[in-house]
């Protein structure tokens, strides 16, 4: 199984702040990598597919990057409600496999 | 709008089985693939099952593999995970989810908001 390894585990920043989330991959996955937010006690929420790809009515101040085995999620802005936590996503190869999170606080 | 609304969760013994349902809506359920994913308490997001649209292909996560099933009933607009062999370790909020794009199978897309399983004595 490929394994998804995010860092940090937790990040404190302020409202304004460029926030950048890192995931990589024990495995190249090419592009096949997606990022969700995830509020407490709510479904996750898909922001970026195909490692760069923004999903339909998400802002544009999130984008993601990185091919391979290395990847990036940026919130250039950090807004209130970005608060929550980060899950990337492989779906090069069955199963299916996430990191294990990244917790983002508003300071 | 897309709605997809589960059932079926509840508290059961360890060994014995339970069936979730997911009822769709919104969509055209026989054109798109069906994920199941799941959530112990406090814990991270686990991907569990995919069932192709047309019900031909099925995958599983390693854990899962011959005790859980997943299927759908395209006429009824309704996904199912039929859960055998359940463990304490399989207590989660389980979550189903349409894919992304249509007829091809890539992420989790829209969500349901979850039905909780606790498996306990």
């Amino acid at each position: 199984d490929i394994q998804m390894t995010q860092s940090p585990s937790t990040l404190s920043a302020s409202v304004g702040d460029r926030v950048t989330i890192t995931c990589r991959a024990s495995h190249s996955i090419s592009s096949w990598l997606a990022w969700y937010r995830q509020k407490p006690g709510k479904a996750p929420k898909l922001l970026i597919y195909q490692a760069s790809r923004l999903e339909s009515g998400v802002l544009s101040r999130f984008s993601g990057s990185g091919s391979g085995s290395e990847f990036t999620l940026t919130i250039s802005g950090l807004q209130p409600d970005d608060f929550g936590t980060y899950y990337c996503q492989q779906y090069k190869s069955y199963p299916w496999t996430f990191g294990q999170g990244t917790k983002v606080e508003i300071k | 709008q897309v709605q997809l609304v589960e059932s079926g969760g509840g508290v059961v013994q360890p060994g014995r089985s339970l069936r979730l349902s997911c009822a769709a809506s919104g969509f055209t359920f026989s054109n798109y693939a069906m994920h199941w994913v799941r959530q112990a308490p406090g814990k991270g997001l686990e991907w569990v099952a995919v069932i192709s649209y047309d019900g031909s292909n099925r995958y599983f996560t390693d854990s899962v593999k011959g005790r859980f099933t997943i299927s759908r009933d395209n006429l009824k607009n309704t996904l199912y995970l039929q859960m055998t062999s359940l463990r304490p370790e399989d207590t989660a909020v389980y979550y189903c989810a349409r894919d992304l794009e249509i007829v091809t199978v890539t992420v989790p897309h829209y969500w349901g908001q979850g039905t909780l399983v606790t498996v306990s004595s």
